[in-house]
């Protein structure tokens, strides 16, 4: 079975602190990587695609490794507004419609504090 | 905006009873998906579809069928609903390519079934 694994947390940091998620896939083949957010009660959002060559958008930067298959996020100058919890998304990697599916990890809950 | 719609929004109903939720989208997308959410499973895919009346199942698509007779609406139907599939449902669209397959997702379906 595919899957995507991420420490759930929480992390509870305060305002300011820098932060990272790290997650791993088990599937070598997948070509399409995600975070997504999702706050409580709502639905998943996408934050940023990740590029193997590494990706910042703002205080977010994400980064794939694809030899170990593991992806991270890392949060700078966390917020208030960035409490929510974190999916490491990849695609189901089959060259065909199947592929198109994504995988989702469980998430990572982050809380930031003032 | 992704011009995602989700009806009903909150259905409380009773085992045995068929369900249908609606999923409509204004963008024109080809692929559309179905999503559960439920504690300590994170998201998975229940169908999908790449077109008008092409669909495929998904990781848990046992006690679900799907329709998409055009290609702004995917219903997805419990025929005889039960306990277990008591959740959140989550419909998304995207351009389905295999790479960079951004999803993107409706305001979710509460269904509690008693």
């Amino acid at each position: 079975r595919k899957e995507v694994e991420q420490d759930p947390g929480p992390f509870n940091v305060p305002e300011g602190a820098t932060v990272a998620f790290n997650c791993t896939y088990s599937n070598s083949a997948s070509q399409s990587f995600f975070w997504y957010r999702q706050d409580c009660r709502k639905e998943p959002k996408l934050l940023m695609s990740v590029y193997s060559s590494g990706n910042e958008d703002g205080r977010f930067t994400a980064q794939l490794n694809r030899a170990s298959q593991y992806i991270s996020l890392l949060i700078r100058d966390s917020k208030l507004s960035d409490s929510a919890t974190y999916l490491c998304v990849v695609n189901g990697g089959e060259g065909n419609q199947a592929g198109t599916a994504l995988i989702f990890g469980k998430g990572t809950t982050l809380s930031v504090s003032s | 905006d992704a011009g995602i719609t989700q009806s009903p929004r909150h259905k409380v109903t009773e085992t045995g009873t068929p369900v249908t939720l609606r999923c409509h989208q204004t963008e024109n997308h080809r692929y559309m998906y179905w999503y559960r959410q439920d504690p300590g499973h994170g998201l998975r895919l229940i169908h999908y579809s790449y077109g008008v009346k092409d669909t495929d199942k998904g990781e848990v698509s046992d006690g679900y069928s799907v329709s998409r007779s055009k290609t702004e609406d995917f219903l997805l139907t419990l025929e005889s609903a039960t306990s277990s599939q008591t959740s959140v449902y989550f419909c998304a669209i995207s351009e389905g390519t295999t790479s960079y397959n951004e999803q993107f997702f409706g305001p979710g379906t509460r269904l509690t079934v008693l």
